[in-house]
């Protein structure tokens, strides 16, 4: 299946820093990449949806401000939180359709915030 | 609107034994539906989906669902549990579609005991 590797897989910052997770999709063409959070002991929530070349579009709640997408070629998405606050600290997955045919979703590993 | 209902939080089985998660979904339209599994600190892995023909679909590590269109249902069922199946379990839903995203259920929480 589609190979999607995300990095990194744990990460701690201070409170008022950025924080960049990348998101690659490593045989195939990622037009669509979504971004969910996963608070602990919960489900998965889809935060933005990042379509390649264009703006992403943030689900109801979510700051645009303070998670930034930016999805400028088809095998990479980024996710920046920008001044983080311990708030924000939570398990981060991105995953990925294949627009055609076989329409499985593919995540990546997951990046594990801690922000001190 | 959709969704995905899993009514057990957590569920706890005696290894060897038999087991059912459940997962009930509104869709306004043909659900194509998937069962994944996470371990702590981990991404999700696909154990099987849906998305037409037979209603009994085969998945990895020996667990199988079942699609019933009448009960909105697609529980997933293995008949002998392992020690390493202890996992969360999500049910999810999603249109036919590349860039729409899945939904999913709450989890299940799977513990096995001796």
């Amino acid at each position: 299946g589609a190979v999607v590797s995300q990095h990194p897989s744990r990460v701690i910052c201070k409170s008022g820093t950025s924080v960049k997770i990348e998101c690659r999709s490593l045989d195939f063409q990622a037009t669509t990449m979504f971004w969910y959070r996963q608070f602990p002991k919960q489900s998965l929530m889809l935060m933005a949806t990042s379509n390649e070349g264009s703006k992403a579009t943030y689900e109801q709640g979510v700051e645009k401000d303070k998670f930034l997408i930016n999805h400028a070629s088809l095998t990479l998405s980024t996710l920046t939180v920008t001044s983080a606050h311990p708030e924000d600290s939570s398990f981060y997955i991105c995953s990925t359709r294949i627009r055609e045919g076989n329409t499985e979703a593919f995540f990546g590993q997951g990046t594990r915030l801690t922000v001190v | 609107a959709q969704s995905v209902t899993q009514p057990d939080i957590h569920i706890t089985v005696s290894e060897g034994a038999s087991l059912e998660l459940r997962c009930n979904y509104s869709y306004g339209a043909t659900p194509y539906l998937f069962w994944y599994v996470q371990s702590p600190g981990q991404g999700l892995q696909l154990l099987l989906k849906y998305f037409s023909g037979d209603t009994l679909v085969q998945g990895i590590k020996g667990f199988e669902a079942e699609f019933k269109r009448s009960q909105s249902s697609f529980n997933l069922r293995k008949p002998s549990v392992h020690w390493s199946d202890a996992a969360e379990y999500f049910c999810a839903v999603g249109a036919n579609s590349g860039n729409t995203p899945l939904v999913f259920g709450k989890g299940t929480r799977l513990s096995v005991i001796a």
